[in-house]
């Protein structure tokens, strides 16, 4: 079954620090690696996503690592701040076909504190 | 506004009932998925449907149901033989093989 871990359970950062939640992958046909944001009580929002032809992308004070020979992508939050916090889920897709369209596999979660 | 909308917000049934779950999507997309999320968990796929009239069963299939007879429309049905559905319940559309799942604002059910 296709995987993809995700660590840590739960993070507790200071205002103004850095968050970096890390994700392991097995499958090396996956190609898409999304982030996604969630605040209590709604739905997941897309927060940044990359492909493993980088290593990294960088968009405001997100971050994704990407190590394609590790198996592993990272995503880093500079400058947290207490509305940042939220749990984060990393995500993985493969190629997609007529049937299997795009099914993205999900960590079990980081859930951010913020302290201000 | 274009998105994706799930009702109801809140639902309560009692053991043994069947319920049904609405999403509903502007966006003009061809593929939805249904998730369900428990507490400290991922989001486990359920059913998803790549076009109208057709749909796959994802990874906990057991106990639910659903039909696309219309490309906005992607209606869960919870069934009494879900042992534990009691849980959050979210809604996703991408275009045909696209990457990017938008998710609606969920559903949570609680069985009583």
């Amino acid at each position: 079954q296709q995987q993809v871990k995700q660590s840590p359970q739960s993070l507790i950062v200071q205002k103004g620090g850095i968050s970096i939640i890390n994700c392991a992958y097995e499958n090396t046909a996956f190609d898409y690696f999304p982030w996604y944001q969630q605040f209590p009580g709604k739905g997941p929002a897309l927060l940044i996503a990359i492909r493993p032809d980088v290593s990294e992308k960088k968009e405001g004070r997100f971050t994704i690592s990407f190590n394609k020979s590790a198996k592993q992508f990272s995503l880093h939050i500079m400058d947290s701040q207490p509305g940042d916090s939220a749990t984060y889920f990393c995500a993985a897709s493969s190629v997609r076909t007529e049937t299997s369209g795009s099914r993205l596999t999900f960590g079990e979660g980081t859930q951010l504190t913020v302290n201000p | 506004d274009g998105g994706i909308t799930q009702s109801p917000k809140y639902l309560f049934r009692k053991e043994g009932q069947n319920v049904t779950l609405s999403c509903e999507q502007n966006l003009n997309h061809d593929a939805m998925y249904w998730y369900r999320q428990d507490p400290g968990q991922g989001l486990r796929l359920i059913y998803y449907s790549q076009i109208v009239n057709d749909f796959q069963k994802g990874d906990i299939a057991e106990g639910y149901s659903v039909s696309r007879e219309k490309k906005e429309s992607f209606p869960l049905t919870v069934t009494s033989a879900q042992k534990n559905p009691t849980a959050f319940y979210l809604c996703a559309s991408s275009i045909s093989k696209g990457d990017t799942q938008y998710f609606g604002p969920g559903t949570r059910l609680t069985v009583l």
